[in-house]
Formats: structure tokens, sequence, C-alpha cells
């Protein structure tokens, strides 16, 4: 069974300031792993995907993400951000054969900028 | 492309009713799903096919049917209506890519 933990509900940062939201995973086999953003009343984004090639995945809008097998972590990480970051981020994680995917979401990391 | 569509955007239901969900996409993709997303609890996956004619369960399937009789179109039933089922639907469907292109989404209120 494959299941996934995103360790903050709710994270604030300044303008400019670098991003941290954190995710780690629990999956029985080789796991793909995603990050999604929500903003207000609108649908998902795909923001970056692992899927067992780099460790190190970049995304669109400077966000990027690590997976690390170890410490079955796959943290989300922008430098420096924008007021346009405010959303929501779901860590999503599929242990699935291609074609025949199960998603399992986390609960959701609410992030707000500072200004 | 159009992608995933949804419809209807939001609607109106009192205890008890039935209607059904719409989703279609235009990118041949085997794979699609529907999920509900409730506050703090993410999204969770009701149904899902993996093509036409195959339907499987997902995390929370109790009170809700689907059919895939073709690629293009699967939609969402729901037989009787209750509060509970109050949330945001989202249909999705995964490609080539291996990630999942998501639908615009459902508002649904039970009253």
């Amino acid at each position: 069974a494959q299941s996934v933990t995103q360790l903050d509900s709710h994270v604030s940062v300044s303008e400019g300031t670098p991003v941290l939201l954190r995710c780690n995973y629990s999956s029985s086999y080789s796991p793909s792993l995603f990050w999604y953003v929500q903003h207000p009343n609108k649908g998902l984004q795909l923001l970056l995907k692992y899927t067992s090639a780099a460790t190190l995945v970049k995304g669109i809008n400077g966000f990027e993400a690590e997976f690390k097998k170890s410490e079955t972590s796959f943290h989300l990480t922008k430098p420096s951000a924008h007021m346009s970051d405010a959303a929501e981020y779901f860590c999503v994680v599929s242990d699935g054969d291609f074609g025949n995917e199960k998603l399992t979401f986390g609960t959701g990391t609410r992030l707000t900028i500072i200004p | 492309n159009a992608g995933v569509t949804q419809t209807p955007k939001f609607q109106v239901l009192k205890t008890g009713q039935s209607m059904t969900l719409q989703c279609a996409q235009d990118m041949n993709h085997e794979y699609m799903s529907w999920y509900r997303q409730d506050p703090g609890m993410g999204l969770r996956l009701i149904h899902y096919s993996v093509g036409a004619g195959i339907t499987d369960q997902g995390e929370v399937p109790n009170g809700y049917n689907v059919s895939r009789s073709t690629t293009e179109d699967f939609p969402l039933r729901l037989l009787s209506a209750a509060p509970s089922q109050t949330s945001v639907y989202f249909c999705a469907s995964i490609g080539t890519s291996g990630s999942e292109d998501f639908g615009p989404g459902t508002r649904l209120t039970v009253l």
C-alpha cells in the first residue's frame, strides 16, 4: 500500500525568501512522485514529477524537488518566493505500472506569502 | 485539444436527487479517474478506469457509479445524493507523460 504525508498543513514565508514544503511517502514499489499546485478556486496543475530518472527534479515556476530514497522524502523547494506562489500544494505518490496507476494524494500544504 | 472537460461547474441538489457529472477528454487517454476534494483531506479517488469497458473502485466509491462506454467519456453518477457528498469533484486522465491532467472541477452542494 502506498501513502503520502505532508508534514505541514500551512507554511508562511516572506516574499523573496526560500520555500520548503515537506513530503514523506511510503510505497511498496519504485514510486512515481508528483507535486501539484492548486490556486484558489482553480483546478490542479502539475508542478513536477519524479519517475526514477534524475533524483533532483526541476519543475515549472522555479520549483524543484529532490527524491531521497533513504529518507523516503520528496520535499519541494524554491529559492525565492513570489506572491503568485500563494496556493495549496499537493504531494502525490503512485506505485502502479504505467497505464494502471492509482494516485494517492497528501492532505495538502497551504502556502502563504507575506509581502 | 480541449483537454479534460467537466460539466456542470456548479450544481445544487436536494437530498435523494440523482444526477450525472460529465467528464470528457479528447487526448485518447486510456486511464481516467474521478476524485473528490474535501477540506483537510486532499483528493480521494472515487472510481477509475483503465480503458473503455473497464472500471474499478477507488478509496471512496460508496454512493457513486461509473461507466466507460467510450475512451472519451467517463461520467460519474450519484443515484441518491446525500449531504456527505457535498464536495468538489475532479475528473482526470493520464497520457504518455505519466502524469494526470485534471479537469476544472465541479462544485456540488447537497442540501
